[in-house]
């Protein structure tokens, strides 16, 4: 079975502040790990995608399989980042398996 | 391109009707992935399918079920609703060729009510 745990439902930091939403996963195989957005209104998308290894707006996150985590990070937050976060893990089928999401607000 | 499109946006029904939903995929896009998103459970995978073939399939009920037809458009369907299959349905598309799995394009949802 797959799972996925995001343990904060809301999270608050200051514009400029450092910002870091946690999901942790378990899997018995080598998973592919997501962080998905969605803004006020907006529909679903892609943030990033862990065999990307890319930066999108300023996050990355990288997998660590050794604690089961793919933790959402950025230096400096801004209010535009404001938005359900919801991390995302796919095992050997082809299906999406969701955490419940962190609500990230950027305050000024 | 043209985005993923779910109709209808909207829906009421009572119990122990039926409802079918659609969503047209982005072109060239031949996987088509349905969840159900609740305040209580979240996201939750009900099937994907794919050249016209159910690929994947959730924990769902019989009552849950889909199709999807040669230009890719796909449809949902929910026999004999209860107050519980409330929620809103989204749609997502990928290429689906190959290994693995390619990013999904979601659609804007369908909010269905039970009553």
């Amino acid at each position: 079975a797959q799972r996925v745990t995001q343990p904060e439902k809301l999270l608050s930091v200051f514009k400029g502040a450092p910002v870091e939403l946690k999901c942790n996963y378990s899997y018995s195989g080598s998973p592919e790990l997501f962080w998905y957005v969605q803004y006020s209104r907006q529909r679903l998308q892609l943030l990033l995608r862990h065999i990307s290894r890319e930066s999108i707006k300023g996050f990355t996150a990288d997998l660590n399989k050794g604690e089961t985590s793919f933790h959402l990070k950025k230096p400096f937050a801004q209010e535009e980042d404001s938005a359900m976060y919801y991390c995302a893990l796919s095992g050997s089928a082809r299906q999406l398996t969701f955490g419940s999401g962190t609500q990230l607000t950027v305050l000024p | 391109k043209a985005g993923v499109t779910q109709t209808p946006r909207y829906l009421i029904k009572t119990r122990g009707q039926q409802v079918t939903l659609s969503c047209s995929p982005i072109s060239g896009h031949r996987s088509v992935s349905w969840y159900q998103q609740t305040p209580g459970q979240g996201l939750q995978f009900l099937f994907e399918y794919f050249s016209e073939t159910q690929r994947n399939k959730g924990n769902f009920p019989g009552r849950f079920s889909g199709r999807q037809f040669s230009n890719s458009r796909s449809e949902m369907n929910v026999s004999t609703l209860e107050l519980g299959d409330s929620a809103l349905y989204l749609c997502a598309s990928s290429p689906g060729r190959g290994k693995g799995i390619y990013e999904q394009f979601f659609g804007p949802g369908t909010r269905l009510t039970v009553l």
